[in-house]
């Protein structure tokens, strides 16, 4: 069975740049999720989906971070101008269902480093 | 609003020897979910076991168990028989039964032949 596929696995712009993360979920997982690492943090979540609506964002910094869900399948995030404080690995992950003991399933993740 | 502590940012072992990562978490909810994942230096998270608060029964998955004691908050992770393989960073999760997961900021487990 095939994982959560994240692109691309490195990201390298300066700020004030657009940049864009594509994450392809397992398939047949309704729920998708992104998440943002800063360095010695764990993960904290930005985005949840279930199908192709928004569940929760409700820590998206939604006046320069973006994200869709096209058909309920694949997924972009986008952030739009970027700052110095972005840099971070940005993961992707997916489950069957949603809910407490649902087992989430990570992609490698998106390293990005904004100058 | 819920938290989760993992005191030790580093712990170290020997290989073939038993190490214990520790968690503490801050709820109200009585039903819950908490997990041990490992995130080794390729990023991908892996699940290495998960716990319902409703069962007295501590998990285990293989040389993976935890100590759970729910009315001290507390979530621990024993690795038995260490392999050079272990060596990660593990987060401790916490999940109520219809919100988010919660991350600790995680432990480096270095694991020494």
């Amino acid at each position: 069975e095939a994982g959560v596929a994240q692109s691309p696995r490195y990201k390298i712009i300066e700020k004030r740049q657009s940049v864009a993360f594509w994450c392809n979920p397992i398939s047949g997982h309704a729920t998708l999720y992104w998440y943002q690492q800063i360095l010695g943090q764990g993960p904290k979540l930005l985005i949840q989906f279930q199908n192709n609506g928004v569940v929760d964002d409700s820590q998206l910094p939604k006046d320069r971070f973006s994200a869709e869900r096209l058909k309920g399948v694949d997924s972009t995030l986008k952030i739009q101008p970027a700052k110095l404080e972005d840099s971070a690995v940005y993961l992707c992950a997916s489950s069957l269902a949603m809910g407490g003991p649902d087992i989430q399933y990570f992609g490698a993740g998106t390293r990005l480093s904004v100058l | 609003a819920q938290t989760v502590t993992q005191s030790q940012p580093e712990m170290s072992v020997q290989e073939a020897e038993t190490v214990t990562l520790s968690c503490t978490y801050d709820t109200s909810e009585s039903d819950y979910y908490l997990f041990w994942y490992k995130q080794p230096p390729s990023r991908q998270m892996i699940l290495v076991i998960r716990q319902e608060a409703y069962k007295q029964q501590n998990a285990t998955e293989n040389r993976f168990s935890v100590n759970f004691q729910k009315a001290a908050k507390s979530f621990s992770l024993k690795i038995s028989d260490s392999q050079l393989g272990d060596a990660a960073m593990y987060f401790c999760a916490y999940r109520s039964v219809t919100d988010k997961l919660i991350f600790g900021t995680g432990t480096r487990l270095q694991v020494f032949p």
